[in-house]
């Protein structure tokens, strides 16, 4: 099983709707989590932190399932400019702490 | 956004020569991180540091070298570049090993 697995894409859904992720991890262990959000050609950006009690910042919302070992990221009335690839990212807490990036999903909103 | 600044942004050069890429930070953060980016595998570490002269290797650290003689700079050299390393290359800085990173805006790297 891959360290931190995402659904590659392109998911292209229409300005307005609603539309989930999911990524999976490996490592029971993992103790924090992050959603990044990538533009084409330019470099990663933190989009929200990811609790183990759920969180919400405005449109987007992001969840934990430590027993299924998966985090998901939702975004609510989808608007063109969420047109991204979304990076999943886990901290595996293994002898050292290591950040392990995902492939990234990319988003299509579609006009 | 964070204090980070990578030089040069974009570099072409040829297959054999020497690069080195810089990335200076403001924000006084202990860990900094060398990533390149290439189609189809994502964000993959070349080299990090924990501090002024402690680095360690990545998962595609052959070819590369850092060093960090200050806790403000991080340098990625590439002795002798090769096509292969034709790529995006990424800053990042973070406070500690389990906080999020924030990355620099990039060098574009075109070895001929």
């Amino acid at each position: 099983r891959k360290e931190v697995e995402q659904d590659p894409g392109p998911f292209n859904v229409p300005e307005g709707a609603t539309v989930a992720f999911n990524c999976t991890y490996s490592n029971s262990a993992s103790q924090s989590f992050f959603w990044y959000r990538q533009d084409c050609r330019k470099e990663p950006k933190l989009l929200m932190s990811v609790y183990s009690s759920g969180n919400e910042d405005g449109r987007f919302t992001a969840q934990l399932n430590r027993a299924s070992q998966y985090i998901s990221l939702l975004i609510r009335d989808s608007k063109l400019s969420d047109s991204a690839t979304y990076l999943c990212v886990v901290n595996m807490r293994r002898r050292d702490d290591k950040i392990i990036f995902g492939k990234g999903t990319r988003l299509h909103i579609l006009p | 956004d964070a204090g980070i600044t990578q030089s040069p942004r974009h570099k072409v050069t040829e297959t054999g020569t020497p690069v080195t890429l810089r990335c200076h930070q403001t924000e006084n953060h202990r860990y900094m991180y060398w990533y390149r980016q290439d189609p189809g595998h994502g964000l993959r570490l070349i080299h990090y540091s924990y501090g002024v002269k402690d680095t360690d290797k990545g998962e595609v650290s052959d070819g590369y070298s850092v060093s960090r003689s200050k806790t403000e700079d991080f340098l990625l050299t590439l002795e002798s570049a090769t096509s292969s390393q034709t790529s995006v290359y990424f800053c990042a800085i973070s406070g500690a090993a389990n906080q999020p990173q924030h990355f620099g805006d990039g060098t574009r790297l075109s070895i001929l």
